[in-house]
C-alpha cells in the first residue's frame, strides 16, 4: 500500500525567514510520482511541482525548491525568505505509474502560518 | 483559458436525502477525478472518469456514484446522505490517466449534512 506522511501538522514562522516542510512517502513500486499542492483558505488546491521517481534532481523555482531523496523517501519543499502570501496547507501526494487509472495518495498536510 | 469548475459552491442537506455535485474540467482534459477531503484530513479519492467510464474507485461506499457526460463533464451523486458525508468535494481534471499526469483541481463543493 501507498502513504504519505507529512508529520508536521502546523508551522508558524515570521516574515522572511526559511522554511522546511517535510514528506516521507511510502511505496514497493519502482515507478511513481511525488506532488507538492498549495491549499489557501480558500480551498482550491493549486499544483506546485511534479517529480518522477527516476528523476532525483533537485528543483528551484524562484523562491521555492524541492529536494527528492530515494534514499530516505523524502520529498521535502523548502520556501526561502517566507511571505504572508504563502500562508496555506500544503499537500504532499503521491501516485504510481501504470496502473489503468491515476489515484493521489495524500498526507495529512502541513499548515504554514506566515506573519509579518 | 477557464480552470476546472464546480457547482454548487455550498450546499446544506439533511440526513437521507440526495445531492448531485457538477464539475467542467479544463478544455482539452478527459479524464476527471474525484476526491472528498474531510475537515482536517487530506483529499481521499473517490472515482476517477475517463472517455465516459469510470476507470478507478477509492474506498466509498455504493451511495457514492459519478457518470462522465460526452462533453467530459461529470456528476458525483451521493444517496442516503450521512452525517460524515460532510465535507469538501474537489474535482480535478487530467490529460489522461498516467500516474505521471498532473491533476489540476477545481475550487471544491462544500456539503453539509445535518
Amino acid at each position: 500500500a501507498q502513504k504519505v506522511t507529512q508529520a508536521q501538522t502546523e508551522i508558524s514562522v515570521v516574515e522572511k525567514e526559511d522554511v522546511t516542510l517535510d514528506c516521507v512517502y511510502e511505496t514497493r513500486d519502482t515507478t511513481y510520482y511525488l506532488f507538492w499542492y498549495k491549499q489557501p483558505p480558500s480551498g482550491e488546491l493549486v499544483f506546485l511541482i511534479r517529480r518522477n521517481s527516476f528523476d532525483e534532481q533537485n528543483e528551484i523555482s524562484g523562491r521555492y525548491s524541492w529536494n527528492f531523496q530515494k534514499s530516505t523517501s523524502s520529498f521535502n519543499f523548502t520556501i526561502t525568505a517566507s511571505q504572508v502570501v504563502d500562508s496555506a496547507v500544503y499537500f504532499c501526494a503521491l501516485s504510481l505509474g501504470d496502473t489503468g487509472f491515476q489515484k493521489l495518495v495524500f498526507g495529512t498536510g502541513t499548515r504554514l502560518l506566515v506573519s509579518p | 483559458d477557464a480552470g476546472v469548475t464546480q457547482s454548487p459552491t455550498h450546499l446544506i442537506k439533511t440526513r437521507g436525502q440526495q445531492v448531485t455535485l457538477r464539475c467542467s474540467p479544463i478544455s482539452g482534459h478527459k479524464s476527471v477525478s474525484w476526491y472528498q477531503q474531510v475537515l482536517g484530513q487530506g483529499p481521499q479519492f473517490i472515482f476517477q472518469y475517463y472517455e465516459k467510464e469510470e476507470r478507478g474507485r477509492g474506498n466509498f461506499p455504493d451511495r457514492f456514484s459519478a457518470r462522465q457526460f460526452p462533453n467530459y463533464s461529470s456528476e458525483l451523486n451521493v444517496n442516503a446522505l450521512l452525517l460524515g458525508d460532510s465535507a469538501l468535494y474537489l474535482c480535478a481534471s487530467s490529460r489522461g490517466l498516467a500516474g505521471g499526469d498532473t491533476q489540476y483541481f477545481g475550487p471544491g463543493t462544500r456539503l453539509t449534512v445535518l
